[in-house]
């Protein structure tokens, strides 16, 4: 099976107000990664995290290795916050390799 | 921040022939990764490089595909010959030695005919 289930596969906010988006992972992970693929299809890097949480704006993420999750939270949904988020997962001694989930399409309504 | 910047960003090409997809990685970046990105679904890890070596491949790195960074210069996936199955999005990211995190050209779509 995926060793990186994202969900949900697809989320619809209306402008100002916020979700979270969850990754699980079927294997220890030392790191998660979480991009921003746009409509041009560029990914956009978020965050990195080893551990902990990390917070940028109106976007917050946290990482627990030792129950195998990633969190990633948006508040106050912007137009454009639209697109594909994906979380990307690196198992120990893999070389950097990431994981991907199938991603979250997220569209914020005006 | 830091940019991965990825020649052509289109290639259209008949089955059989030879494509070669070019990667501009960021300047002081040691690793270098090719993922593929079939529409509509998830990234899925090709290869990574290092120091003149593959360093680890996944199944989807078939023996038609090579990568190479000659002194310095771009780096490179070479598809010899393509298939139909090879149409996808092709995305270079590298990073640097001690840095976890992989920065993302902005891809190349393959159109196999």
């Amino acid at each position: 099976g995926d060793q990186v289930e994202q969900s949900p596969s697809a989320l619809s906010l209306h402008e100002g107000t916020g979700s979270a988006l969850r990754c699980n992972f079927t294997t220890t992970m030392r790191a998660v990664q979480w991009f921003q693929q746009n409509s041009r299809g560029s990914l956009i890097n978020l965050f990195y995290l080893a551990s902990g949480t990390k917070e940028n704006g109106r976007l917050k993420s946290t990482f627990n290795s030792k129950e195998s999750y990633s969190t990633l939270h948006i508040r106050d949904a912007q137009l454009e916050d639209s697109g594909t988020y994906f979380c990307a997962a690196e198992a120990g001694g893999s070389n950097a390799k990431l994981t991907f989930g199938k991603g979250t399409k997220l569209s914020v309504k005006s | 921040g830091p940019k991965v910047l990825q020649i052509p960003s289109h290639q259209i090409i008949d089955m059989g022939q030879m494509v070669t997809l070019n990667c501009d990685p960021v300047s002081n970046h040691l690793y270098f990764y090719w993922y593929k990105q079939i529409l509509g679904q998830q990234m899925e890890f090709l290869v990574n490089f290092y120091n003149g070596k593959v360093m680890e491949k996944s199944k989807l790195f078939k023996d038609q595909f090579s990568v190479e960074r000659p002194d310095g210069s771009y780096f490179t996936l070479k598809i010899q010959p393509t298939a139909l199955e090879d149409s996808a999005v092709y995305f270079c990211a590298s990073s640097s030695p001690g840095a976890e995190t992989l920065y993302f050209g902005s891809g190349t779509r393959l159109t196999v005919l």
